[in-house]
């Protein structure tokens, strides 16, 4: 099986900070590659599709990029509803363990 | 409105069985594939499998911490998929979530989850 490995595990930001969150795939899996948003309680939300498509209705500060084996899910500027877990996940496949992103 | 409701969950004692159902409505459930994924208390998602649309063959595919214990199926005529969960372990402990695939294969619709608790 494939293993997604994401970092960091978590991280501390401030409101208008740069965030950036990396995944890394075990093996080559082109850009089948997702990212979710979770807020405490609730069910994931999917902010990316095949590495960089961004969701309708995802503000634009967020975006990915990456194909092969490492990708990169990056905030341009926290805002104060993004505090929340981030999730990459292979298409129809393994998630990465999450990174929890924190007010500092 | 996509929706996807999950039912069965409960308390279930180790070495039983289980079996959740996801009703789907607002789409044409047959042409999509379904996931479910769970979420163990405090930690992160985990995906468990998955089944295809009759159009690809309704083929399954699963994790390996539940393959062999854990079988997905569904009903089109009814929107309907199922999670039939066997030889349950205190480790199976989650909120399970029904999902729907979109075209290009991402998760873009959950349920709001069932909670099954695996303890003597």
């Amino acid at each position: 099986d494939i293993q997604m490995a994401q970092s960091p595990s978590s991280l501390s930001a401030s409101v208008g900070d740069r965030v950036t969150i990396t995944c890394r795939a075990s093996q080559n899996i082109n850009n089948y590659l997702n990212w979710y948003q979770q807020i405490p309680g609730k069910a994931p939300k999917l902010l990316i599709s095949v590495a960089s498509s961004l969701q309708s209705g995802v503000p634009s500060r967020f975006s990915g990029s990456g194909s092969g084996t490492d990708f990169t899910l990056t905030i341009s500027s926290l805002q104060p509803e993004d505090f929340a877990t981030y999730y990459c996940q292979q298409t129809y496949s393994t998630f990465g363990g999450g990174t929890k992103v924190e007010l500092k | 409105e996509v929706q996807l409701v999950e039912s069965g969950g409960g308390l279930v004692q180790p070495g039983r069985s289980l079996r959740l159902s996801c009703k789907a409505s607002g789409f044409t459930f047959g042409d999509y594939p379904m996931s479910w994924v769970r979420q163990a208390p405090g930690k992160g998602l985990e995906w468990v499998g998955f089944i295809r649309s009759k159009s690809y063959g309704g083929t399954t595919e699963y994790a390996a911490s539940v393959k062999g214990r854990f079988t997905i199926s569904r009903d089109d005529s009814k929107n309907i998929a199922y999670l039939q969960m066997s030889t349950l372990k205190t480790e199976d402990t989650a909120v399970y979530y029904c999902t729907r695939h979109s075209d290009v294969g991402a998760i873009d619709y959950w349920g709001q989850g069932t909670l099954v608790t695996v303890s003597s």
